[in-house]
């Protein structure tokens, strides 16, 4: 059984302030992590596919790091807004399995 | 192009009847996911196909069945309904052992309720 944990379980930020949460996964079979935004009454959406130790993956204020010699990987966000709002989840993905942590919800106020 | 489609949207079932969801691929996409989440909990493996076989089950007992067609569409059968059966169930799809950008591509999910 694949063991992805996220945290923090949620987080209430100010509108400008910047955060990050943490994905932990284990360190074998690695073969892909996935970040998600999943917005309320919405499908989940892919925001970053990390195959290689090391990467580094940004979309406008949005980034990502990864270490899977260590297993986790940050996601950053920069200057938050309220659109930001929404569960921040991971993905873990070995040859034969594909596991998302519970996610963090991250609420931004005006 | 079309996305992930799922049908149908809502569902309403009583104990101990028998659900089936539907989930149609994108074009060229040859895996399926399934997943479930129930009421404040997070997503949870069921099933993955791919081309025609089940590759992958999660924690789940056997009257959580599927199939996927040569069509790449995919059924989820849910026999012996349960109340604890209600939830979210969504369906993923993928190029198989697909590491591009795009990531996996989720359907708007069927809600089960079971009264």
């Amino acid at each position: 059984i694949l063991n992805v944990e996220q945290s923090p379980q949620s987080l209430h930020v100010q509108e400008g302030d910047s955060t990050n949460f943490t994905c932990s996964f284990p360190s074998s079979n690695f073969y892909a992590l996935h970040w998600y935004r999943w917005e309320t009454a919405k499908s989940p959406e892919a925001l970053f596919v990390m195959t290689l130790n090391g990467d580094e993956k940004k979309k406008g204020r949005i980034s990502a790091t990864l270490n899977t010699k260590e297993g986790y990987s940050y996601l950053y966000i920069k200057g938050s807004q309220p659109e930001d709002s929404a569960t921040y989840l991971c993905a873990f993905i070995t040859n034969n399995d594909m596991r998302f942590g519970a996610g963090t919800r991250l609420t931004v106020k005006p | 192009e079309a996305g992930v489609t799922q049908s149908p949207t809502h569902l309403i079932k009583t104990r101990g009847q028998q659900a089936t969801l539907r989930c149609s691929p994108i074009s060229g996409h040859t895996s399926v996911y399934w997943y479930q989440q129930a009421l404040g909990l997070g997503l949870q493996f069921l099933l993955w196909y791919d081309e025609g076989e089940e590759r992958n089950r999660g924690n789940f007992p056997p009257r959580f069945s599927g199939r996927q067609f040569p069509n790449y569409s995919s059924e989820l059968n849910v026999n012996a309904l349960e109340l604890e059966d209600s939830a979210l169930y969504l369906c993923a799809s993928s190029l198989w052992r697909d590491r591009g950008p795009g990531g996996y591509t989720f359907g708007s999910g069927t809600r089960l309720t079971v009264v």
